[in-house]
C-alpha cells in the first residue's frame, strides 16, 4: 500500500465505549497529525507528532488521547465521547525539516467518519 | 496570528464555465501556500502549491499565483468539468498549517 491509510472508515459508538482510530503512512515522513473536520467549520488541528515531539492543541478534550509508537503509525484513543464529537477524523503526514517548521505539503488519509450516539 | 480567508460557497457553475475561488491570507514571514481538494467520501488531496512570491502553481488545468502585494492566492480554471465538483481548501504553512473553511463547487452538465 502507498500513501496514508486510516481504519476504520466508519465507526459508530456509544458515549460509554472505548475505541481507537488507526493511521499508517507509507511515505517515509517524520510528522503525523490528527485533524477534526466538522460541517461548516474550519479543519481543527488536534495533535501533531513531529520529529518525535508531540505538539498539542490545548483546547482538545482529554477524552481524546493520541499515541504515536513510531514514525509510521498513529492512533487516536477515544473514551466517553459526546455526540458533538461526531465528525470526520483525518490523519495526515508530512516531511518536517525541523521541529515545528513545517513547509512540505500534508498528505491526508480518507478519514474515519465517527458517529457518537 | 496567521490565517486564511476564502470565499464562501456553495458555487454552482455550468460545464466549461470559468472558475475563480478567492483566497487571501494573513501571515508573518514568508509562508508557503496551497490549494487542496476534497472529493465526496475522501480526504484532502494536494491540488497545487507555491512557495514564494510570484510563483504560479498549476495542476489539472487549475492555477493559482502567489501575490504578496495583495496577500492573495486565488484559484482559477478556464473550463470546469462535472468531475471538478468537490470542496476546495486554501491553506498556508509557516510554523503550522492553517486552512480556510472550504468552498463547495458543483458543476452541472
Amino acid at each position: 500500500e502507498t500513501g496514508v491509510t486510516q481504519t476504520p472508515r466508519h465507526l459508530v459508538m456509544g458515549m460509554t465505549n472505548k475505541k481507537s482510530l488507526k493511521c499508517e503512512q507509507h511515505l517515509g515522513h517524520n510528522a503525523m497529525y490528527w485533524y477534526k473536520q466538522s460541517a461548516k467549520k474550519p479543519l481543527e488541528l488536534m495533535f501533531v507528532y513531529s520529529l518525535e515531539e508531540r505538539v498539542e492543541n490545548n483546547s482538545v478534550p482529554s477524552r481524546f488521547s493520541p499515541e504515536c509508537p513510531n514514525s509510521s503509525h498513529l492512533f487516536l484513543h477515544l473514551h466517553t465521547l459526546q455526540p458533538e464529537d461526531s465528525a470526520l477524523y483525518l490523519c495526515a503526514s508530512s516531511q518536517a525539516r525541523q521541529a515545528q517548521k513545517i513547509n512540505s505539503p500534508l498528505h491526508f488519509g480518507n478519514g474515519t467518519r465517527l458517529t457518537v450516539t | 496570528g496567521d490565517s486564511v480567508t476564502q470565499m464562501e460557497g456553495p458555487v454552482t457553475l455550468s460545464e466549461e464555465a470559468f472558475l475563480t475561488i478567492n483566497c487571501t491570507y494573513t501571515a508573518t514571514g514568508y509562508p508557503s501556500l496551497f490549494w487542496y481538494v476534497q472529493y465526496p467520501g475522501e480526504g484532502l488531496q494536494l491540488l497545487l502549491k507555491a512557495t514564494k512570491a510570484d510563483d504560479k502553481g498549476s495542476n489539472k488545468g487549475f492555477e493559482a499565483t502567489y501575490r504578496k502585494e495583495t496577500t492573495s492566492f486565488h484559484l482559477e480554471k478556464g473550463s470546469v468539468q462535472v468531475s471538478d465538483s468537490a470542496v476546495y481548501f486554501c491553506a498556508l504553512t509557516s510554523n503550522q498549517f492553517y486552512f480556510g473553511t472550504g468552498t463547495s463547487l458543483t458543476v452541472i452538465p
